[in-house]
């Protein structure tokens, strides 16, 4: 599975929209984009996946460029429950079934 | 549904002893995982069954760890002696049989052990 690069942390201010990046520019034609999420002492969560088109859900947005190589995640309006590591995962779908979870970027949502 | 039930929350034992962490997955699930999460390495994949198969066991660390699935609601991970070095946080994670365009794995809440 294809290697990712996160930031290492972000500050987002509550209310406004959090943009996360991911680069994964060794992608290939048949791995897709997983984001998951850990708040403190719990268990990952899955927000969201994609291969080529942008994806929205009632947790976020997906954006993947044309090229595939980078992908940004987006919660639009930041609550201070956001605050966690999110991990960018790139994986073939039908592939192996570990999730290389990476060490992620940790979001803090400042009041 | 009440998800993924681990069991205990939180262990505290003595190096050499014999520790046993329990899940009950999603009922309907087909896939269950042990995941380990530490500083240092960060989130590991232990193991993974498939309809209570053993599919991929390259992770587990040594032979002092074995993992069962008995039945299709409850999986153990076992320790056995326990070390220090094994301090963490052991997740079970399970998930519904391959859907098209879907892998979204449900996390437990974990279980944190500690190895004095």
């Amino acid at each position: 599975d294809a290697k990712t690069t996160q930031p290492t942390s972000m500050d987002c201010a509550e209310g406004r929209a959090a943009n996360l990046p991911c680069n994964h520019s060794t992608i290939s034609g048949n791995e897709y984009v997983y984001w998951y999420r850990q708040i403190h002492s719990q268990g990952p969560q899955y927000i969201i996946h994609g291969l080529k088109n942008n994806e929205t859900n009632e947790m976020a947005s997906l954006i993947i460029t044309e090229d595939r190589k980078s992908s940004t995640l987006i919660l639009p309006h930041a609550t201070l429950r956001d605050t966690a590591v999110y991990y960018c995962i790139v994986r073939v779908e039908a592939g192996a079934n570990n999730l290389f979870f990476g060490t992620g970027t940790r979001l803090t949502v400042i009041p | 549904d009440a998800g993924v039930i681990q069991s205990p929350r939180h262990e505290v034992t003595e190096m050499g002893q014999e520790v046993t962490l329990r899940c009950k997955p999603i009922s309907g699930h087909d896939y269950l995982f042990w995941y380990r999460q530490t500083m240092m390495r960060g989130l590991e994949l232990l193991i993974y069954f498939n309809n209570n198969v053993p599919i991929d066991d390259s992770g587990m660390p040594e032979d002092r760890f074995s993992a069962k699935m008995p039945n299709a609601s409850f999986s153990t991970l076992k320790i056995q002696p326990s070390e220090p070095r094994d301090s963490a946080v052991y997740f079970c994670a399970s998930r519904p049989r391959m859907r098209a365009a879907a892998d979204e794995q449900f996390f437990g809440p974990g279980t944190r052990l500690t190895v004095l």
